[in-house]
C-alpha cells in the first residue's frame, strides 16, 4: 500500500533563511504522481506542484524548488529565503493508478514557522 | 481562475443529527472526492466519485456517510447520524482529468456537539 512520510512535524527558522521539508514514499508502482500542498492558517489546500515518476528533473519556481530522487523515493521541497508568508503546515502526497480514480495519500505534513 | 465552492463553511450540529455539506466543484471537471482533516491532523481520503458512481471508498467512508451529484453542478456529503468523531474539516476536490492535480475547495469545518 502507498504511504508518505514527512518526518519533520515542525521546523522553525528565522526569516531569509532556506528551509528543506523532506518526504519519503513508499510505492509498489512504477507510474505514480508526487505532489506539494500548503496549508496557511486560513485552512485551505494550495497546490503547489506535481511531478510525474518519469520525471526527475528538478524543477524551480521562483524562491521554491522541488528536489525528485526516485532512487531514494524522496520528493523535497526547499524554500529559499524564507518569508513569514510562508509559515503553514506543508503536505506532500502521493496518487497512484491503483485507486481507479487515483485519489491522494498525504503525509501527515510539516508546520513551518517562520519568524520575523 | 475557477474554484471548488464549499458551503457553508462552518456547520455545527448535535449529535445524531444529519448534516449535507455542499460542494461545487470546477465545472468541465470529471474526477470529484471528499477528503476530510481532524484538527491537527493528516488529510485523509473519504470517497472518489466518477461517472456518477462511486469509484473508490476508504475505510471511514461507513454506511453513516453517502455523496450525490443531484444536478451535475452539486456534489453533497451527507452524514446520516453525526458523531462526536465526525468532527473535522472536511475538504471537497475535483480533477479535470485523473492525472492532474485535484483542486481543493475552501473547506467546511463541521463541529458535532
Amino acid at each position: 500500500a502507498q504511504k508518505v512520510t514527512q518526518a519533520q512535524t515542525e521546523i522553525s527558522v528565522v526569516e531569509k533563511e532556506d528551509v528543506t521539508l523532506d518526504c519519503v514514499y513508499e510505492t509498489r508502482d512504477t507510474t505514480y504522481y508526487l505532489f506539494w500542498y500548503k496549508q496557511p492558517p486560513s485552512g485551505e489546500l494550495v497546490f503547489l506542484i506535481r511531478r510525474n515518476s518519469f520525471d526527475e528533473q528538478n524543477e524551480i519556481s521562483g524562491r521554491y524548488s522541488w528536489n525528485f530522487q526516485k532512487s531514494t523515493s524522496s520528493f523535497n521541497f526547499t524554500i529559499t529565503a524564507s518569508q513569514v508568508v510562508d509559515s503553514a503546515v506543508y503536505f506532500c502526497a502521493l496518487s497512484e493508478p491503483s485507486g481507479s480514480a487515483r485519489q491522494l495519500t498525504f503525509g501527515s505534513g510539516t508546520q513551518l514557522t517562520v519568524l520575523p | 481562475e475557477p474554484e471548488v465552492t464549499q458551503t457553508p463553511s462552518h456547520q455545527v450540529t448535535q449529535m445524531g443529527q444529519e448534516v449535507i455539506l455542499h460542494c461545487v466543484p470546477i465545472s468541465n471537471h470529471l474526477y470529484f472526492y471528499w477528503y476530510r482533516q481532524i484538527l491537527g491532523q493528516k488529510v485523509e481520503f473519504l470517497v472518489s466519485f466518477y461517472n456518477n458512481e462511486i469509484s473508490e471508498k476508504s475505510e471511514i467512508f461507513d454506511d453513516q456517510f453517502s455523496v450525490e451529484r443531484p444536478d451535475g453542478s452539486n456534489f453533497t456529503l451527507k452524514i446520516r447520524s453525526t458523531k462526536l468523531e465526525d468532527s473535522a474539516m472536511y475538504f471537497c476536490a475535483s480533477r479535470g482529468e485523473v492525472n492532474t492535480e485535484a483542486f481543493f475547495g475552501q473547506g467546511t469545518r463541521l463541529t458535532v456537539v
